[in-house]
């Protein structure tokens, strides 16, 4: 089992481009994830998935899409990326709600100039 | 809203010393959990140790120990015989019960802005 895995490990952007996060987990599990982890700040949640076809805002949703067309499977999008949006991005996921532990991938530094 | 503070951004122990890392929290919630995760360089966030609110009994996982407050809204974490692995982010964590209807949470974690400790040989 890989576990959680991102795409890309690192991704520099200029301001307005678009891109897409891909986050894969081969655990079978309901709930997924979608934070950002910002210098002198713990994560902070995005949005969220309890399902496949569902997906919720977090904390902090603006400047932000998400899709859960799969259930392995969790994208998080970026329509006209800001400065503001340069941040190391974790997916996590968790079997269901009653399980307590989420596992996390290994991250995603994006840099937006 | 639930918060969580590290009121320690930086922390330093000795090899083989013990270290508490500090925790508060602060919730209505009558039944929740609570988590410590350990951040190393590689960014890999992994968990540490885990207390269930209605467990008076303090959580203990080998070197790594808690004191859990409830009253106080306290949770720390104790690392005796500290090893330079350990040298890492700590993020302290907050989770709503998922057997309370409290709406909405859907187990999301709520975290503090962690606490960095180093090692010293």
């Amino acid at each position: 089992n890989a576990g959680v895995t991102q795409t890309p490990k690192f991704r520099v952007l200029k301001t307005g481009q678009s891109m897409t996060l891909l986050c894969a987990q081969d655990m079978n599990h309901e709930y997924m994830y979608w934070y950002r982890q910002d210098p002198g700040m713990g994560l902070r949640l995005i949005h969220y998935s309890v399902g496949e076809g569902t997906t919720a805002k977090g904390e902090v949703p603006d400047g932000y899409n998400v899709s859960r067309l799969k259930k392995q499977n969790f994208l998080l999008g970026l329509e006209s990326a800001a400065p503001s949006q340069t941040s190391v991005y974790f997916c996590a996921s968790s079997l269901s709600l009653q399980v307590y532990e989420q596992y996390f991938g290994p991250g995603t530094r994006l840099t937006v100039t | 809203a639930q918060t969580v503070t590290q009121s320690q951004p930086e922390m330093s122990v000795q090899e083989a010393e013990t270290v508490t890392l500090s925790c508060t929290y602060d919730t209505s919630e009558s039944d929740y959990y609570l988590f410590w995760y350990k951040q190393p360089p590689s960014r890999q966030m992994i968990l540490v140790i885990r207390q269930e609110a209605y467990k008076q009994q303090n959580a203990t996982e080998n070197r790594f120990s808690v004191n859990f407050q409830k009253a106080a809204k306290s949770f720390s974490l104790k690392i005796s015989d500290s090893q330079l692995g350990d040298a890492a982010m700590y993020f302290c964590a907050y989770r709503s019960s998922p057997f309370m209807n409290y709406g909405g949470s859907q187990g999301n974690l709520i975290f503090g802005k962690g606490t960095k400790l180093s090692v010293k040989p």
